[in-house]
């Protein structure tokens, strides 16, 4: 598609259960960025791919959380047993060069999760 | 955690002012981006400047860069009330490609 896709656009979800959010960027672009973004904040940086290596983890907030990106395209990212302090909204961005220098870094609108 | 900081962290001017929104940073930078965020919706990129640039135009919108002082402004000219919205710096950590973002600035321009 033209833009960077997420999917699903909501979701609630029981404490305890497990989440996957799916992030199709554009086609083409190298790099790939997971963000978090909790309520009346700026996007916090979880993890980046570099085509399908995880380069960088280290926003991850816990071991409940785990991205993946195994064909160097779409990227999955997992909460598992979900916590209510994990509710926010969770974008997804894309960029065509390497570690996104000096390329424009274009996000989707993003995956909101509610842990009730 | 974020290494950006927005000033004003609000803003309410009339339709057809002029708005301008700066931003902070702590570490060296690669280039520093604005995006635009609507309510409930994604992150719209507006503009992108380098770190060796100091002046960059797109349509309405002007920002400047200054690195000696770490700091960056966006103008926003002949504002419109589609304009509201919440305006974030982004600035790309050097040798990490991370995107850190700050607080970001809550425009409301009034009809």
């Amino acid at each position: 598609g033209a833009g960077v896709s997420q999917s699903p656009r909501y979701k609630v979800a029981k404490r305890g259960q497990d989440v996957a959010l799916r992030c199709d960027p554009i086609s083409g672009h190298v790099s790939l960025f997971w963000y978090q973004q909790a309520l009346g904040q700026g996007p916090e940086f979880l993890t980046y791919f570099q085509n399908e290596a995880q380069l960088d983890k280290s926003g991850l907030p816990s071991d409940r959380f785990f991205a993946e990106r195994p064909e160097g395209s779409v990227s999955t990212l997992k909460i598992q047993r979900t916590q209510q302090e994990d509710s926010a909204v969770y974008l997804c961005a894309s960029s065509l060069g390497d570690r996104g220098r000096g390329n424009t870094i274009y996000f989707g609108e993003g995956s909101w999760l509610t842990v009730v | 955690s974020q290494q950006g900081e927005e000033d004003p962290q609000a803003l309410s001017i009339q339709e057809g002012e002029n708005a301008t929104m700066n931003c902070s940073y702590k570490t060296s930078i690669n280039n520093l981006q604005w995006y635009r965020q609507n309510s409930g919706r994604g992150l719209v990129h507006l503009i992108l400047i380098r770190s060796n640039e100091r002046e960059k135009h797109s349509g309405r919108l002007r920002v400047t860069l200054d690195t000696s002082k770490k700091s960056s402004s966006l103008l926003i000219t002949a504002s419109r009330a589609a304009d509201t919205a919440s305006y974030f710096c982004a600035t790309v950590v050097s040798n990490t490609g991370k995107l850190i973002f700050g607080q970001g600035t809550t425009l409301q321009v009034k009809p």
